[in-house]
């Protein structure tokens, strides 16, 4: 299958700082990327929807002045959690899908810990 | 009601057992149909992918669709202690943009 890069695998801050999370296609195009959540023992939520070169969809009740997404190429999308809290403490995990490959391949998911 | 419902298990089985795994969709008009495994703290790992009714098998991992009563079924052949994980049934609308709508996950456990 493909391969998606998402770094970094963990992070721990503290309240206030921003957090930058990058995820990008090692071997594809992804015209799509989408961005989802996860807290323990639950599914994935999604959290928004990039395509290259405009500007991300977001899902109800995500803010997006305080999820910030970027997808300025065709092989890497980045999600910026800005002023972080502790409530943003969670596991971040990035997809990414190809023009003509109807397949959805997911990052390894990133750790956030807001101290 | 959720549009993809699954058990949450936990699925115990012994190794070499057969692993049956479901979720049934409520919106007929979903098109595509996957499954995902999840290690803990890792992404999901596409394991099936399939869009008709029917069987499709990949080693010891067989996909079922019944679109016809919206139920789709993972089948684990000879499961070892490596499949214990959790399982994520996913489908897709290609008009809603491609994003996934995923079931819960079911935990499960394959005991040497």
């Amino acid at each position: 299958g493909a391969v998606v890069s998402q770094h970094p695998s963990w992070v721990i801050c503290k309240s206030g700082t921003s957090v930058k999370i990058e995820c990008r296609s090692l071997d594809f195009q992804a015209t799509t990327m989408f961005w989802y959540r996860q807290f323990p023992k639950q599914s994935l939520m999604l959290m928004a929807t990039s395509n290259e070169g405009s500007k991300a969809t977001y899902e109800q009740g995500v803010e997006k002045d305080k999820f910030l997404i970027n997808h300025a190429s065709l092989t890497l999308s980045t999600l910026t959690v800005t002023s972080a809290h502790p409530e943003d403490s969670s596991f971040y995990i990035c997809s990414a899908m190809g023009l003509l490959n109807e397949k959805l391949f997911f990052g390894s998911g990133t750790q956030l810990s807001v101290l | 009601q959720k549009e993809v419902e699954q058990d949450p298990g936990p699925l115990s089985v012994p190794e070499g057992a057969i692993v049956s795994l479901n979720c049934t969709y409520s919106n007929s008009a979903f098109q595509y149909f996957m499954w995902y495994r999840q290690y803990s703290r890792k992404g999901p790992e596409l394991l099936m992918y399939t869009y008709s009714s029917g069987n499709k098998e990949d080693g010891r991992f067989t996909a079922q669709v019944d679109k016809s009563s919206k139920y789709i079924s993972l089948f684990i052949r000879d499961s070892q202690p490596s499949d214990s994980a959790t399982y994520l049934c996913a489908t897709r609308l290609k008009a809603a943009g491609n994003k996934l709508t995923f079931g819960g996950g079911t935990r499960v456990l394959v005991k040497p």
